[in-house]
């Protein structure tokens, strides 16, 4: 399933499905792209993070890939299970703003057993 | 746990009540935040302390008022609130302002203003 950031806030897929959430950034100039997740009651935690001068990464199931040309940024999930329901939020930084961090609004991944 | 704990997690209070909210820190690092998460809508960074220093107040209502004794800590003192104040307030601490990257968060402290 896929969503796309802001404009769908709720993803819901199918246990072992691949997960794809997407997040438009708003500044070119953002150099560094980070995606937290936010399980209920919880604070944000840390997934995945990706520098400006590379086009993907790979973590542990999840995936991050950047396209400068558009401004878009997407962390794919592999073998979603039930423990990946939560909020994930995009934050990019901006150097030329003392290093600002700006967040998207987060789209909520739900898992259906 | 993620080395940084706030306290409450829960609170209620009047328009007209002084309250705080408190964050500390276990990880060493030298630069705090406090954001606020609204339903919504994304998180709005309020406050910054490096090396207990502000470097950034986000054009936050004076009725917030933030203080950093030292790295560890950090503290949020609430007066004469609004009911749209209610929101998740979220402490958050990093080795360094900005570059670093990451954000080790706390689990919030839900605030409701009645």
């Amino acid at each position: 399933g896929e969503s796309v950031g802001l404009h769908l806030p709720t993803l819901s897929v199918q246990e072992g499905d691949n997960s794809i959430i997407n997040c438009a950034y708003s500044n070119s100039a953002s150099d560094y792209f980070i995606w937290y997740k936010q399980e209920s009651g919880k604070g944000p935690q840390f997934i995945i993070d990706i520098r400006s001068n590379m086009d993907k990464r790979q973590g542990q199931r999840v995936t991050v890939l950047l396209n400068k040309t558009v401004k878009h940024l997407s962390l794919q999930i592999a073998a979603t299970q039930p423990g990946d329901s939560a909020v994930y939020f995009c934050a990019e930084i901006r150097p030329y703003n003392n290093n600002d961090m700006r967040f998207g609004a987060g789209t909520r991944l739900t898992v259906k057993p | 746990e993620t080395g940084v704990t706030q306290t409450p997690r829960h609170l209620v209070m009047g328009m007209t009540n002084k309250k705080s909210l408190k964050c500390e820190q276990h990880l060493g690092h030298n630069a705090m935040y406090w954001y606020k998460q609204s339903a919504k809508k994304p998180l709005e960074l309020m406050f910054v302390y490096n090396f207990k220093e502000q470097t950034e107040n986000n054009s936050v209502p004076s009725r917030f008022s933030p203080e950093c004794p030292n790295s560890s800590h950090l503290f949020l003192h609430l007066h004469t609130l609004q009911p749209e104040d209610s929101a998740l307030y979220l402490c958050a601490s990093s080795s360094n302002v900005g570059r670093s990257g990451e954000l080790f968060f706390g689990e919030g402290s839900r605030l409701t203003v009645l």
